[in-house]
């Protein structure tokens, strides 16, 4: 059980383009979704707190007109990276709480995005 | 802010050999928990640790909550190629329901 999809596993945009990536809670509903981003070598930081029915909290520096996420049911969240740019380049993660442990966190398998 | 310091940052060891990862706070967490990432994938839970003084094992691996909930470790026995990949230890946050706090992580690498 708790299992968490994303989609794609791989991305290369253009410049000034936007990609969509999905995240989906395959086998039990998260009130609770959480964006992560990742650098090479480093550990997981957080970008914002999607929540179910309601608009995301962002973490500080994150820019919420750039980074759009969308909670629609209790089992699919997406980030939408607008106007992408190279520096935007990264690997994002994204996570699903269940309601039973609200603390247990369970991760998809990240979504490389490459912007040229 | 909670913060969580793990040590070594990077820890290179032969098959077979034990290693010990520490996670470590000046601030109290209700919860512990350990994540295992591998390259290009995303985290895998290990285990959560909740009552201090707490130990549970996995196999070959040994997690330990500290009396005062304030640190923990992994013992990995006898270590294997497999056991490669980047550990991190989290904490609840205490600016929020829901959010972890995630420590820099421990790199692994187990040769053959």
């Amino acid at each position: 059980g708790a299992v968490v999809s994303q989609h794609p596993s791989r991305v290369i945009c253009k410049s000034g383009t936007s990609v969509k990536i999905e995240c989906r809670s395959l086998d039990f509903q998260a009130t609770t979704m959480f964006w992560y981003r990742q650098f090479p070598k480093q550990s997981l930081m957080l970008m914002a707190t999607s929540n179910e029915g309601s608009k995301a909290t962002y973490e500080q520096g994150v820019e919420k007109d750039k980074f759009l996420i969308n909670h629609a049911s209790l089992t699919l969240s997406t980030l939408t990276v607008t106007s992408a740019h190279p520096e935007d380049s990264s690997f994002y993660i994204c996570s699903a709480a269940g309601t039973a442990n609200s603390y247990e966190q369970y991760f998809g398998p990240g979504t490389r995005l490459t912007v040229t | 802010t909670q913060l969580l310091e793990q040590s070594p940052q990077f820890l290179s060891i032969q098959e077979g050999e034990n290693l010990t990862v520490y996670c470590n706070s000046s601030s109290v967490f209700s919860s512990l928990q350990w994540y295992r990432q591998e390259p290009g994938e995303g985290p895998v839970l290990l285990v959560t640790v909740v009552t201090g003084g707490e130990v549970k094992k996995l196999k070959r691996l040994t997690f330990q909550f500290g009396d005062a909930r304030k640190d923990s470790s992994l013992h990995i026995t006898a270590a294997q190629p497999g056991d490669t990949g980047l550990y991190l230890c989290a904490g609840p946050s205490a600016d929020s329901w829901g959010k972890l706090q995630f420590g820099a992580g421990t790199q692994v690498v187990v040769t053959p």
